[in-house]
Parts: C-alpha cells; structure tokens; sequence
C-alpha cells in the first residue's frame, strides 16, 4: 500500500532563518506531488505541484520554492523565512491528475517567531 | 472567482441528525469531486470520491453530484459526535486540484 511520510511535524524558526520540509512517498511510482499551505481558520492554498523528477509548477509567488530530485521525494525550502509563512503546510500525492483521489501527510506545523 | 465555494458554517446538528453540506464549482469541465474530513490540527483525510451525476453511498455518507447545476453535496446519516470536524470540498479542473475552505460541523451530543 502507498503511504507518505512528511516531516518535521512541528517547526519553530525565526525571521529570516532557511526552512527545509521533506516529504516522499512511498508504494507508487511517478506520483504527483503538492504542495498546500493551511494558515490558521482558512483554507488550502496550493503552492507548488509537480507531475515528475525536477518539474515543478509555481501556483503563488512568494519566498518559498520547490524541489523533486527524485521521483518521490518533494522539498519545500526558503532562504530567509518571513511572519506570514507561519501555518500548517501539507505535502499530498496523486496518481493521474483526473478522476484520482489526494491523499495527505501529516502536515508541519510552522511557527515563524 | 474562486473555483470551489462552500458555507463556512459554522453548522451544528444534534446527534442523530442528518448533517448537510454543500459545495460548488465554477469549471463546468470538472469530471472529479472529493470530500475530505479535516479534524482541528491535523491533515485532511478522504473519505468519499464521486465522478458521475447522481448519489453514492458510503455507510453513512452520501455524496450527490449534480453537474448541470454544479453543485455537489455531503449527507451525514445518524450524525455522531466523532463527526465534529471541517469537511472540505475537493474538485479537479484543468489538472489541479482545487480545495474550498471548509465547513465546520458540531455534532451535539
């Protein structure tokens, strides 16, 4: 069976410090990938999603980025971490982009202070 | 506009109750629509998947679709208090997934 491991599964940085978020999957093979922002009370916000190693697709400009150096793996990552990054981020995959369910990571919490 | 709309609540219904939330959509060419169950403070999990016109049932969950009005909902049969959660709407349209922001549901014992 598919499963998929995302981590840490709480973070506190401060301002301005890099962040890195892991996610794989494992049980499948070329799985799409996402990327979802959660801020607290709101909805999901996509922020990245990739349909193969090293194919990523920005859905909001911002300060983060995305990387898949293997097939499944997915990274978040940001240089320098602001305030309003704080929330609850969600890593999900896919098979297929139609009539095919998401299935979610335990998510991180993150904290900017 | 944004693609996938729901009434935020919150709702609450007594134990027992059936519970009814709704959901549209602005793609007319979504084929793929989802409910997902969010508990506070963790990750949303599936837990039923329609594709075609009508209902389908799940135990006590039917999700009805209805394209023509783009319109998809969510009934909770003999609604029981671990059903507290936010349940979110889910549609695929042009290759995306598109998430509304949840309705939160109380079930008061």
């Amino acid at each position: 069976s598919q499963t998929i491991h995302q981590w840490p599964a709480t973070l506190v940085q401060p301002v301005g410090s890099p962040l890195s978020l892991e996610c794989t999957v494992e049980g499948t093979s070329n799985p799409n990938l996402y990327w979802y922002r959660q801020a607290a009370g709101r909805g999901l916000q996509l922020l990245f999603y990739s349909v193969g190693i090293g194919q990523i697709s920005s859905e909001v400009p911002q300060n983060l980025s995305a990387s898949r150096p293997q097939d499944r793996q997915f990274i978040l990552s940001s240089k320098k971490l602001l305030l309003s990054d704080s929330g609850f981020y969600l890593c999900a995959w896919s098979v297929g982009l139609n009539r095919t369910e998401a299935f979610f990571g335990q998510g991180t919490r993150l904290t900017v202070v | 506009q944004k693609e996938v709309e729901q009434n935020s609540g919150p709702l609450s219904v007594p134990e027992g109750a059936i519970a009814s939330l709704n959901c549209t959509y602005s793609d007319r060419g979504s084929q793929s629509f989802f409910w997902y169950r969010q508990y506070s403070g963790k990750s949303p999990e599936l837990i039923m998947s329609i594709y075609s016109n009508g209902d389908k049932e799940d135990g006590r969950f039917t999700a009805q679709l209805n394209k023509a009005s783009q319109y998809v909902s969510l009934l909770i049969r003999d609604s029981q208090p671990s059903d507290s959660a936010t349940y979110l709407c889910a549609v695929i349209a042009g290759n995306q997934f598109y998430f509304g922001t949840g309705t939160s549901l109380t079930v008061i014992p």
